[in-house]
């Protein structure tokens, strides 16, 4: 299977702690997002990549989060002091350069207690 | 602010009959609009999409309408099946960039 793959799928942590969340896209592509989703809403945009280029970034995306992409490959999104409002599904998807089409992976779920 | 809304959280269908979801938009500088399907404890996968200079767009049972001037666009499903039984998101985008996304409508198809 080469779509897009997440990990850790899911990880619960203790509030303070700092965790960290991988995504590989699909190889050719050279576009990377990091949505969040909450119950009942829809993803919500955070950041995206052109290579290794971060191009934006979200309000939502706090001091607290930080994202790379080193060499244009996989991605990591890590977060800082996790805090209960953190608990959410971290979604990444890729596409290529020019494409209105995104391609998510299956999410990794924090739970922060 | 809340640029792609979706009103109706659920909807229920019976099988073999017609779903139609809505989703209306903010923003006139959108030029790209998809729709895409969640399954529980799975991540959003791609549907069907429309481009603004479009008004249709059918791919097999799945049509998507887009009405620019009322800032609306709408996915069409029929005959539905119980295997449509999904949460749709609607999206929209500017140029290729970010999507954004609607807050989604359960869609229920009963047998």
């Amino acid at each position: 299977d080469t779509g897009v793959s997440q990990d850790p799928r899911h990880k619960i942590t203790k509030r303070g702690q700092n965790v960290t969340f991988r995504c590989d896209p699909i190889s050719e592509h050279n576009r990377l997002y990091w949505y969040r989703q909450t119950l009942g809403q829809g993803p919500e945009f955070l950041t995206y990549f052109q290579n290794e280029a971060q191009l934006e970034k979200s309000r939502l995306l706090s001091d607290r989060f930080s994202a790379e992409r080193p060499k244009g490959s996989f991605s990591t999104l890590e977060i800082q002091r996790t805090e209960q409002g953190d608990s959410a599904m971290y979604l990444c998807a890729s596409s290529p350069l020019v494409a209105g089409e995104l391609f998510f992976g299956e999410g990794s779920r924090l739970t922060v207690l | 602010d809340q640029q792609v809304k979706q009103n109706s959280p659920s909807l229920s269908v019976q099988e073999g009959r017609i779903s139609i979801l809505n989703c209306d938009y903010t923003n006139s500088m959108f030029d790209y609009f998809l729709w895409y399907k969640k399954y529980p404890a799975e991540g959003p996968t791609f549907l069907i999409s429309i481009s603004s200079i479009k008004d249709k767009n059918e791919d097999g049972r799945f049509t998507v309408f887009l009405n620019k001037s009322a800032k609306h666009l709408s996915l069409h499903i029929v005959p539905s099946q119980p295997g449509d039984s999904a949460v749709y998101f609607c999206a929209a985008a500017f140029s290729f960039q970010k999507l954004v996304f609607g807050t989604g409508t359960r869609l229920l198809v009963s047998p």
